[in-house]
């Protein structure tokens, strides 16, 4: 079985300053790892992923995410932060299971972004 | 390229009512989900169909939830009789790709919003 745990659920900083939203996942086999991003009263929208390669990914908006197999973990990061970056960020795990892929979202973290 | 579209946006009923939800997925995507995303959480997969057939529907409350996806393309998602604790939006999303091929993102729609009075 694959769970995700997002620490914190909610995320305040200053406009400019770094963005850190973390992610750690369980799974048995490798697993594909995403990001999204959800504004209010939408749906979500992939910011980025990881699937095989390059264990640091970019995504949309400057944000960026380095998978650590070592932790287990898949944290989210943007160096400058922006007031449009206020929304809930979710993680999510998928990895196969008998012969179909099942992906798993973790709880969300609202990042709130002050002036 | 058109987006998911669900409908209606929004919902309200009286518990013990019936309600039904729509999704249209991107053409050409095989694979359909629908997810239950209650206020403050994270989506919570209900069923996952790939062309017409179901690949998981574990977490679907099958006493009064039901969903079907005919033809492979459109899919419908019914709960009788709503409870209070059904509350929630219910989110579709579609993807490309098939088992054992390229993982690729789920696109979803914007959801619809049920209040379960």
């Amino acid at each position: 079985a694959q769970s995700v745990t997002q620490l914190g659920s909610h995320v305040s900083v200053s406009e400019g300053a770094l963005v850190l939203l973390r992610c750690n996942y369980s799974s048995s086999v490798p697993p594909y790892l995403f990001w999204y991003v959800q504004y209010p009263n939408q749906g979500l929208q992939l910011l980025l992923k990881y699937t095989t390669g390059a264990t640091l990914v970019k995504g949309i908006n400057g944000f960026e995410a380095e998978f650590k197999k070592s932790e287990t973990s898949f944290h989210l990061t943007k160096p400058s932060a922006h007031m449009s970056d206020a929304a809930e960020y979710f993680c999510a795990v998928t990895t196969a299971s008998g012969g179909s892929y099942i992906p798993t979202f973790g709880r969300g973290t609202s990042l709130i972004v002050h002036p | 390229e058109a987006g998911v579209a669900q409908s209606p946006r929004y919902k309200i009923i009286e518990k013990r009512q019936s309600v039904a939800f729509w999704c249209n997925p991107i053409s050409g995507h095989a694979t359909l989900y629908w997810y239950q995303q209650i206020l403050g959480q994270g989506p919570k997969l209900l069923i996952q169909f790939q062309n017409n057939g179901v690949v998981d529907d574990s977490q679907l409350p099958k006493d009064r939830f039901s969903a079907e996806r005919l033809k492979g393309v459109d899919s419908t998602l019914k709960i009788q009789p709503a409870k209070l604790e059904d509350s929630a939006v219910y989110l579709c999303a579609s993807s490309l790709e098939l088992a054992g091929r390229r993982i690729g993102e789920l696109f979803f729609g914007e959801g619809s919003r049920l209040t379960v009075l």
